[in-house]
């Protein structure tokens, strides 16, 4: 199952509402997975089953969507969320990992 | 608290094998699943194999398929990864992580610090 993701590269401001999509090849199921990498650390797990917040994870995170179709949104960017982020499918082996969105703070 | 200890990289010429290492410690680990992912530099995240908590299951990514081996001893609290006949395109920066429960279809929600494995002649 291909993780197509959307846009590569995102430049917003403090406080600005953002989302990015992940756009699935196939129907999957909840079994999907956002993750956030800073730059220079390992992965850090954001939300489980599509949309399930992990425990000490900020609320302004979100996640949605079902079929083909899953989207992270950050009601209000802030500084320390400059990282690159990354969806996943569970749905089936192989698992596979999204390209990536990188975001940035203009 | 969970820690994850990832070692066994380094320098490899192509063709010839590796061993990583991720020992875990602050869970019961045989009630969990384990993953490796690696990142080539400046590259995204590519899942390499999984492992059911028993070892029953497992799973490769196709690009490792017949060349890597995921396995566990949860004697040890270790899961390791065999990697055989190594080719440039391997180097990467491997991560152990742990899955959220004994499904090898579970989020990953643990990471360990990752090695450097460098393939080159």
């Amino acid at each position: 199952i291909q993780l197509t993701q959307s846009p590569s590269f995102l430049s917003a401001s403090v406080g600005d509402r953002v989302t990015m999509t992940c756009r699935a090849s196939q129907t999957i199921s909840s079994y999907f997975a956002w993750y956030q990498q800073e730059p220079g650390k390992a992965p850090k797990l954001l939300i489980s089953s599509a949309s399930t917040l992990q425990s000490g994870v900020p609320s302004r995170f979100s996640g949605s969507g079902s079929g083909t179709e899953f989207t992270l949104t950050i009601s209000s960017l802030q500084p320390e969320d400059v990282a690159t982020y990354y969806c996943q499918q569970l749905n089936s082996y192989p698992l596979t990992f999204g390209g990536g969105t990188k975001v940035e703070i203009k | 608290e969970v820690q994850l200890v990832v070692s066994g990289g380094g320098l490899v010429r192509p063709g010839r094998s590796l061993r990583l290492s991720c020992t875990a410690s602050g869970l019961t680990f045989s009630n969990f699943a384990m993953n490796w992912v690696r990142q080539a530099p400046g590259k995204g995240l590519e899942w390499v194999s999984g492992i059911s908590g028993s070892g029953a299951s497992t799973g490769h990514a196709d690009s490792v398929k017949g060349r890597f081996t995921i396995s566990r001893d949860n004697s040890k609290n270790t899961v390791y990864l065999q990697m055989n006949s190594l080719k440039a395109e391997d180097t990467a920066l491997y991560y152990c992580a742990k899955g959220a429960d004994d499904d090898i279809f579970d989020a990953f929600d643990f990471w360990g610090q990752g090695t450097l494995v460098s393939v080159s002649s």
